[in-house]
C-alpha cells in the first residue's frame, strides 16, 4: 500500500536534547512537508523540500532542521534551541509544490 | 501575505442534518488550489474536497459541497446528511508559494 509513515507515535524528550523524527513516503512524490500544530492554531509550516538535496525555511524554522537524501525520507530534527517543542508534528507529501497534500499519522512529541 | 481565515471554531448540527462551515483565503496568486481537510480525533489528516480556482463550477464530492465565490475570496463548505463519523476538526487551505492552512472549525455532530 502506497503512504506516509511516520515514526515514532509518541516521542518523550528530555530538555536539551535533540531528537528526530522520521517521515518516510513510497508514493514517488517529489514534494514533502513538515508542520507543527498545536491547540487553536491550526498547521504551521516548518520546512519543506521540492527535490532531493534542497529545501526551505518555512514559516517557523527556529529550532528545526531537516535533510533530504532520498525521495522517500524527509527526516526533522528538533534541536534543543527550540524553545517550545512539544506538540503534534505532521509530515506531508505531493507530486508537486501546489499539488494535493497527503499527510502522515503524526508525531506527538512531549518534552519532560 | 497570504491568510486564510476560518471564523467559526465551533460549530455543531444534528444528525441527517445540513451545515456549512466558513472559510476565507486572501492570496495575490493568480493560480492557486483550494482544500478542505478532515482531521477525526485519531488527528490523520484527510482530504476532503478540492477547488481550482479557475473553474467555475463548484467541486462536490459526495455529500460534501463548496461554494466557491472567486471574487469575494470565499470558500465554504457544506457538508448534508450530516453523519456522526463526520465530527472532526476541518480545515481550509490555500496555495501559493507553499500551502496556508485556516485555525479550523470543530465540528461536532449530535445524534
Amino acid at each position: 500500500d502506497g503512504g506516509i509513515t511516520q515514526s515514532p507515535k509518541y516521542l518523550f524528550r528530555k530538555e536539551g536534547q535533540n531528537v528526530t523524527l522520521s517521515c518516510e513516503q513510497n508514493l514517488n512524490h517529489d514534494a514533502m512537508y513538515w508542520y507543527r500544530q498545536d491547540p487553536g492554531q491550526g498547521l504551521r509550516l516548518i520546512y519543506y523540500s521540492q527535490i532531493v538535496n534542497d529545501f526551505q525555511k518555512g514559516d517557523i524554522a527556529e529550532g528545526y532542521s531537516v535533510s533530504r537524501e532520498k525521495k522517500e525520507s524527509f527526516p526533522l530534527t528538533v534541536t534543543s534551541a527550540q524553545k517550545n517543542p512539544t506538540a503534534f508534528y505532521l509530515c506531508a507529501s505531493s507530486t508537486r509544490l501546489r499539488g494535493e497534500q497527503f499527510f502522515g499519522p503524526g508525531t506527538r512529541l512531549t518534552v519532560l | 501575505a497570504q491568510t486564510v481565515t476560518q471564523s467559526q471554531p465551533e460549530m455543531s448540527v444534528q444528525e441527517a442534518e445540513t451545515v456549512t462551515l466558513s472559510c476565507t483565503y486572501d492570496t495575490s496568486e493568480s493560480n492557486y488550489y483550494l482544500f478542505w481537510y478532515k482531521q477525526p480525533p485519531s488527528r490523520q489528516m484527510i482530504l476532503v474536497i478540492r477547488q481550482e480556482a479557475y473553474k467555475q463550477q463548484n467541486a462536490t464530492e459526495n455529500r460534501f459541497s463548496v461554494n466557491f465565490q472567486k471574487a469575494a475570496k470565499s470558500f465554504s463548505l457544506k457538508i448534508s446528511d450530516s453523519q456522526l463519523g463526520d465530527t472532526a476538526m476541518y480545515f481550509c487551505a490555500c496555495t501559493g508559494n507553499q500551502f496556508y492552512f485556516g485555525t479550523g472549525t470543530s465540528l461536532t455532530v449530535i445524534p
